[in-house]
């Protein structure tokens, strides 16, 4: 069975310090790589997105960036942290073969930036 | 723009009644819906899918329906559970693309005893 793995499960960082947030995903290959964030009181917002090594897809512009150096690793990282990157960030990933592109998240790691 | 709505943040529902959760949508492209059941601290899991094609579709308690018309459809689950507690999430997938799904943001269902 595939399961999604996210680490840490909870930062606390300072503002304007670096960010390095890893993904994994096991018992599947090629898989759809997603990072959603969910601000409080927001639902969840989409913010890259790979279809493969090295591929990776913005879909709002800000001060971080994604990375996947392998099949099965989507790394989310940013140079300077802001307060507004507060939130809870959610990995998931689908098999990219269904027409409703269900997706399967992780546990999520809570981020909060002082 | 919020593409997809869910105006309601909160549902209280007392244990074995029918717990209705509504969302609507804006952006007539989209062809295929999901909903999502969120704990606090825990990453949502998938409950239950509908495609453009259809108006309903079951699994046990949980049942989707699509009135694409209105651009409207709702979650109902039948008999509500103390551990149905939880957020839930529609989220909606264009085309049938492997872009992200657009969410909408949330209804906290709470199942009284």
């Amino acid at each position: 069975s595939q399961t999604i793995h996210q680490w840490p499960a909870t930062l606390v960082q300072p503002v304007g310090s670096p960010l390095s947030l890893e993904c994994t995903v096991e018992g599947t290959s090629n898989p759809n790589l997603y990072w959603y964030r969910q601000a409080a009181g927001r639902g969840l917002q989409l913010l890259f997105y790979s279809v493969g090594i090295g591929q990776i897809s913005s879909e709002v512009p800000q001060n971080l960036s994604a990375s996947r150096p392998q099949d099965r690793q989507f790394i989310l990282s940013s140079k300077k942290l802001l307060l507004s990157d507060s939130g809870f960030y959610l990995c998931a990933w689908s098999t990219g073969t269904s027409s409703y592109n269900e997706q399967f998240f992780g546990p999520g790691t809570r981020l909060t930036v002082l | 723009d919020q593409q997809v709505k869910q105006n309601s943040p909160s549902l209280s529902v007392q244990e074995g009644r029918i717990s209705i959760l509504n969302c609507d949508y804006t952006n007539s492209m989209f062809d295929y819906f999901l909903w999502y059941k969120k704990y606090p601290a825990e990453g949502p899991t998938f409950l239950i899918s509908i495609s453009s094609i259809k108006d309903k579709n079951e699994d046990g308690r949980f049942t989707v329906f699509l009135n694409k018309s209105a651009k409207h459809l709702s979650l109902h689950i039948v008999p509500s559970q103390p551990g149905d507690s939880a957020v839930y999430f529609c989220a909606a997938n264009p085309g049938g693309g492997a872009d992200g799904l657009t969410f909408g943001k949330g209804t906290h269902l709470i199942i009284q005893p």
